[in-house]
């Protein structure tokens, strides 16, 4: 079956402009998380959902990213008034389980940010 | 907070060497973790995940090891190939978390033939 898709695979914004990240998951797949991944660094962790509900948002780091998962599938990470340090791969990763599940997180390709 | 260290941040062999790459972690409650393989442009492919009550675990040539209590883990390549040129990162699974992965900063992996 198909894996995580993201999309856009690339986005180039200016400073200052609102930008919307969306994350197809695994279908089914109860758990989704996003992750920010700056030049040269590990993944660090922004938010957390299983189904539609938020339950860690401790890695989001101003009140201008903002993620929803309304339905319990697609997501979106909303960035406002984007800053050149938000400039980053956001990734996206998808699991079966719910609250502390054994089974392994799926990732997207990600999506490349690039704040001019 | 948990910190997770990867050594070295990169490394170039010559093909068919035996090679391990080393993972530390700060805070022991873990409740597991895993390594995985990133190819520039892409996601993560998950490549082995250790349970905490477990020692280590294999996949093909890849055998990765755990030990908890002095927060350390190994990832052993054998024989390696050119296609195994990528960054390999670890990440731990804390035990109090909702499962959210802290990372390592990688090790970039270069083969050459």
């Amino acid at each position: 079956g198909a894996g995580v898709s993201q999309s856009p695979r690339y986005k180039v914004a200016k400073r200052g402009q609102d930008v919307a990240l969306r994350c197809d998951p695994i279908s089914g797949h109860v758990s989704l998380f996003w992750y920010q991944q700056a030049l040269g660094q590990g993944p660090e962790f922004l938010t957390y959902f299983q189904n539609e509900a938020q339950l860690d948002k401790s890695g989001l780091p101003s009140d201008r990213f903002f993620a929803e998962r309304p339905e319990g599938s697609v997501s979106t990470l909303k960035i406002q008034r984007t800053q050149q340090e938000d400039s980053a791969v956001y990734l996206c990763a998808s699991s079966a389980a719910g609250l502390i599940g054994v089974e392994t997180q799926y990732f997207g390709p990600g999506t490349r940010l690039l704040v001019l | 907070k948990q910190e997770v260290t990867q050594i070295p941040a990169a490394l170039s062999v010559p093909e068919g060497e035996n090679l391990v790459l080393n993972c530390s972690f700060t805070d022991s409650a873990i409740y597991n973790l895993q390594w995985f393989r990133q190819d520039p442009g892409k996601g993560l492919t998950s490549l082995l995940l250790i349970q905490s009550s477990q020692r280590e675990q294999t996949s093909g040539r890849l055998n990765a090891s755990l030990d908890k209590s002095s927060g350390r883990s190994t990832l052993y390549i054998a024989a390696s190939q050119p296609g195994d040129s990528a960054t390999y990162l670890c990440a731990v699974r804390g035990g109090t978390s909702y499962g959210k992965l802290t990372f390592g900063q990688g090790t970039i992996l270069t083969v050459h033939p």
